[in-house]
């Protein structure tokens, strides 16, 4: 166990629907970084957050969008889904903003059909 | 940004030595990473190694990293059926202020009885 949660564990939704992720980092870890890991693209760094502020972008759409919230937890909003959006959604979390190991979540595995 | 490759798959019998390699491309890379995924879970932190060590031994795990042609390899010895999963590479992004990891597609690790 990473003690970084992930909620929900699954997810089934159709297509132009909207659904929110949810991660909780490692107690002490200020930063969260959110992945995406489909068949075809491998795994994907799509946004960092710091204490709260964005820090980093990936490879990350437009109609995805993610936050940090003051007790550190984060969510990742997929709003507009398509069928490739389905995949597995990794969140980690690390002590500081880089030289940090990151430590990973159990992941929220989408379908959108 | 930094590649990093693998070879997909590798097969071994229970009691033998496992080797996965990667390749990197890009040398800033402070540190990297080995990551172990089973089947239908997150992703574990195996083992990690500093761009200035030249191997790391943890257990059955061994690192070798050979900084001039930039290949990196996991060493399993002993290897037992609850070793099989995927093992990923990953270099993390140390040259600017981003902390995001590069990840290689993955080594599918099958131990045989």
């Amino acid at each position: 166990d990473s003690g970084v949660t992930q909620t929900p564990k699954h997810l089934i939704t159709a297509t132009g629907q909207r659904v929110t992720l949810r991660c909780s980092p490692r107690s002490g870890d200020l930063s969260v970084y959110w992945y995406q890991q489909s068949l075809d693209q491998g795994l994907q760094f799509l946004i960092q957050y710091y204490n709260g502020e964005e820090r980093a972008k990936g490879n990350i759409l437009e109609r995805f969008s993610a936050q940090q919230f003051p007790d550190l937890h984060s969510e990742l909003n997929l709003s507009s889904l398509e069928l490739g959006d389905s995949a597995l959604y990794f969140c980690a979390s690390s002590v500081g903003l880089t030289e940090e190991t990151q430590y990973f979540g159990p992941g929220t595995r989408l379908l959108v059909l | 940004g930094e590649d990093v490759e693998q070879s997909l798959f590798l097969s071994v019998r229970e009691g033998d030595s496992s080797v996965i390699n990667c390749t990197y491309t890009d040398s800033s890379s402070t540190y990297l990473y080995w990551y172990k995924q089973e089947p239908g879970a997150g992703l574990q932190l195996l083992t990690y190694i500093f761009s200035n060590m030249d191997m790391k031994q943890d257990q059955r795990l061994t690192v070798l990293l050979n900084k001039k042609d930039k290949h990196l390899s996991l060493r399993i010895a002993d290897t037992q059926t609850g070793d099989s999963a995927i093992y990923f590479c990953a270099g993390a992004d140390r040259g600017s202020t981003l902390g995001r990891l590069y990840f290689g597609r993955g080594t599918q690790l099958t131990v045989w009885p």
